[in-house]
Parts: structure tokens; sequence; C-alpha cells
């Protein structure tokens, strides 16, 4: 299994909603990363975690809230979003911290904050 | 801030022709340059990983080369088909330590 799957593929929001993003691999890999991609726009890196430890945060609002419930799961937590949050969420994965040289992708979040 | 440079934008070429675009990064301090397919709905797919100057990648009708004195690397699709149409990014690293830094990506739209 080469894939990394994230639930849900759309979502549409409110600015006092709290929702969550969900990443899953099944690969044994021990790095996961959290991507923000505004249309075209380059994928910017959010968060870093390597063997479930925080090991990059690019100076993300608090309103993000990561969290690795184990080695295959990868949560982003939202809460009072803004409209200029909207964007693709993408998630992916590596054997080991950023020094991997492969990232496995999952096809993305399609996030509206409305 | 790292600036990784994708040209063109977005490109039209009919089925059959062969195409090629550009990712430019700094020259200084090279570790490794990906090469990602996107296409539309789906995960990107990680085409090549290059890591050394004047290295070549292939795989069926698209390669890749690398200039790492310069700052650049080439993707060349022979013969396209529409099925090559999607965006192409590319990405950077400049140690072993940092994330990677993508550009903006090509969208290749290849018509029948």
């Amino acid at each position: 299994d080469t894939e990394v799957t994230q639930t849900p593929k759309h979502l549409v929001m409110g600015m006092t909603n709290k929702k969550s993003l969900k990443c899953e691999q099944h690969m044994g890999h021990r790095a996961m990363y959290w991507y923000k991609q505004k249309a075209k726009k380059p994928p910017e890196l959010m968060f870093v975690y390597s063997y479930e430890k925080l090991s990059i945060n690019e100076s993300v609002p608090s309103r993000f809230s990561p969290e690795c419930p184990n080695s295959s799961l990868l949560n982003l937590h939202l809460h009072a979003l803004q409209p200029e949050d909207s964007a693709l969420y993408l998630c992916a994965s590596s054997q080991t911290g950023v020094s991997s040289y492969e990232q496995y992708f999952g096809p993305g979040t399609r996030l509206t904050v409305t | 801030i790292l600036n990784v440079e994708q040209s063109p934008q977005s490109l039209h070429v009919q089925e059959g022709d062969s195409t090629n675009f550009t990712c430019s990064f700094p020259s200084s301090n090279f570790y490794a340059l990906h090469w990602y397919r996107w296409e539309t709905a789906k995960s990107p797919e990680a085409l090549f990983v290059m890591t050394l100057n004047g290295d070549e990648k292939k795989k069926g009708r698209i390669s890749a080369t690398l200039n790492t004195k310069e700052g650049y690397s080439y993707l060349y699709i022979k013969g396209s088909q529409p099925e090559d149409s999607a965006t192409y990014l590319c990405a950077f690293r400049n140690s072993g330590n940092t994330p990677l830094v993508f550009g903006k990506g090509t969208r290749l739209s290849v018509i029948a």
C-alpha cells in the first residue's frame, strides 16, 4: 500500500466552526507533513511530525492545531478560521524525517471558509 | 527565503509534440531537486529525485536533466499525449535537514 489518504475531500465551514482534517498512511513512514496550497501558488509547508513529535512548525497561526495520535495518522484541527484560510490542504509522508528523499502525497482536502 | 521558479507557468501543445520546461533554484548549497506530476483531483506523484550535477533521469517518455552549478533543471516530454496533461512541480532542498521548497508549477495541456 503506497497510498496516503485524506478525508474529507471537500469541507465548507463557517468562521466559528471547529473541524478536523485527517490523513492516514500505512507505509510505515515515520514522518508526516501538512502543506497548504492556494490557487496559482506553490504548496507551502505548515508542519512536520517526525516519529510522532512535532519537528517543524512554520510559524502557522494557532487556529491550526496539528495532532499525530500514532505513526499512521495525522490530524489538523481547525478553529476560528478566516476566509483567507480557504485553500487545498495536502498531507504527505516520508520514510524518516525531512532528510528522506521521497515524499508521498495525498490528494488533498479542499477547504472553503465562509 | 529560497526562491524556486518554474517556467512557463502554463503551455498548450498538440498531441505528438515534444516539449520541455524549466525549474530554476539557488545554485549555492544544493542537496536535491524533485519533480512531481500532479493531475487534477489526484495526489502529486513523484517523477524524479535528482542529486548530482549532470544527472539525467528517464521514465518512459519523460526525462529530466540537472545543472546544479547554474541552478536549473529541465523536464522533457517526448511525443506528448493527452494523458500527460497535468501540473509539473519541482521542489528544491538545500540541505538534508531542511524541507522541500516548491515552485508554482507548469500546467501542461495536451490537445488531441
